[in-house]
């Protein structure tokens, strides 16, 4: 079955300090991950996504297919960096089904 | 441009009605998905339609179905409403589905 974990309801780090966002996923293919993001008040959206390979606002992610995992990292969190992370697969193909992680909520202290 | 519209924000209704909810996409967005987000279970899917068909289904039941229109708005429908259909309902549209979805603020459902 496919399925996303985000061991993480939430994580608390001070500003400055390394972030990482753990995902793991269970699928049999050769899923596409994505990394979702909600800041308060505001929509969910796009943060990143595995083929992209891009870096964005410092984030980064690797698929790591042995470890079937997908974490979420950055160097050095920043306070504007709160809010609610969400891990989501998408089984292969053009179809606009994604199975999301029960989201991690990241809490950045000044 | 303009992002995903969902209509009405809010909606208090009570066990055993219906209940219809919309979205319309981003211009030039053929796929549309529906989202079920509670505390308990999270985000879950429930349907996309693409080009006015349904094109994948989640695992609800029957109760929950949907429609696109030839201008690629879409509704959703529930009846026969439980309290635990209570939840935040979003809809994603995508210019194929399997591009970046854009997401809507979603539609408050309450059931009493």
């Amino acid at each position: 079955a496919q399925r996303v974990t985000q061991p993480e309801k939430l994580l608390s780090v001070f500003k400055g300090a390394p972030v990482e966002l753990k995902c793991n996923y269970s699928y049999s293919g050769s899923p596409e991950l994505f990394w979702y993001v909600q800041y308060s008040r505001q929509r969910l959206q796009l943060l990143l996504r595995h083929i992209s390979r891009e870096s964005i606002k410092g984030f980064t992610a690797d698929l790591n297919k042995g470890e079937t995992s997908f974490h979420l990292k950055k160097p050095f969190a920043q306070e504007e960096d709160s809010a609610m992370y969400y891990c989501a697969l998408r089984g292969g193909g053009s179809q606009g089904n994604l199975i999301f992680g029960k989201g991690t909520k990241l809490s950045v202290k000044p | 441009k303009a992002g995903v519209t969902q209509t009405p924000r809010y909606l208090i209704k009570t066990r055993g009605q219906q209940v219809t909810l919309s979205c319309s996409p981003i211009s030039g967005h053929r796929s549309v998905s529906w989202y079920q987000q509670t505390p308990g279970q999270g985000l879950q899917f429930l349907f996309e339609y693409f080009s006015e068909t349904q094109r994948n289904k989640g695992n609800f039941p029957g109760r929950f179905s949907g429609r696109q229109f030839s201008n690629s708005r879409s509704e959703m429908n529930v009846s026969t409403l439980e309290l635990g259909d209570s939840a935040l309902y979003l809809c994603a549209s995508s210019w194929g589905g399997g591009n970046e979805q854009f997401f809507g603020p979603g539609t408050r459902l309450t059931v009493l």
